[in-house]
């Protein structure tokens, strides 16, 4: 099993929708949670950290529920600007550094 | 700044030769990675480092030896090409003691590599 999974998509929404993507981890010692957009052929981007309570930036919501070790992204009001992959990101922290663990991605296209 | 460049942005290698690909920040960042990313597969992480002259291996090191001889460089090299590794390889740094964002990863524009 992935460490970091997510919905394999793709969605391919209408401008104006609201769409959901899901991720769940499965190592609990995971410590920090994020999503990063990545544009066709570019590097990945952050996009916003995931805090336990829950955090909103913009038309942008990340859920954390640590007890399910699952992560959500909420986009409302969807552009065409948003078209992209969105990755789920945990951080491991050991007694060496820390690695972050990448999901393989979402794809989302939003259609005019 | 120029953040996390890479160098080189395209490459072509045939099956047994070697290169290497140069990582470059400008951030003063302890911490540097090499990803490769496939499709369908993610980002996996091939070996990273902690600081200057340390490197670990990643989820997937084989056929790969990285170098941090300098803190603001992170090299990496294939010593004999196979086509398994053709992908596309990212390098990013996270970290630094001035300004903290320990959680905050920060990525070079990617080298695609095709081994023939």
């Amino acid at each position: 099993r992935k460490e970091v999974e997510q919905d394999p998509g793709p969605f391919n929404v209408p401008e104006g929708a609201t769409v959901a993507f899901n991720c769940t981890y499965s190592n609990s010692a995971s410590q920090s949670f994020f999503w990063y957009r990545q544009d066709c052929r570019k590097e990945p981007k952050l996009l916003m950290s995931v805090y336990s309570s829950g955090n909103e930036d913009g038309r942008f919501t990340a859920q954390l529920n640590r007890a399910s070790q699952y992560i959500s992204l909420l986009i409302r009001d969807s552009k065409l600007s948003d078209s992209a992959t969105y990755l789920c990101v945990v951080i491991k922290r050991d007694n060496y550094g820390q690695n972050f663990v990448f999901g393989p991605g979402t794809r989302l296209s939003v259609l005019p | 700044n120029a953040g996390v460049t890479q160098t080189p942005k395209f490459r072509v290698l045939k099956t047994g030769q070697s290169m290497t690909l140069l990582c470059a920040q400008d951030m003063n960042h302890e911490y540097m990675y090499w990803y490769r990313q496939d499709p369908g597969m993610g980002l996996r992480l091939i070996h990273y480092s902690v600081g200057e002259g340390t490197t670990a291996k990643g989820e997937v090191p084989d056929g790969y030896n990285v170098s941090r001889l300098k803190k603001q460089n992170f090299l990496l090299g294939l010593e004999s090409a196979a086509p398994s590794q053709t992908s596309v390889y990212f390098c990013a740094s996270s970290y630094s003691k001035v300004t903290g964002g320990q959680d905050t990863q920060y990525f070079g524009p990617g080298t695609r590599l095709t081994v023939l």
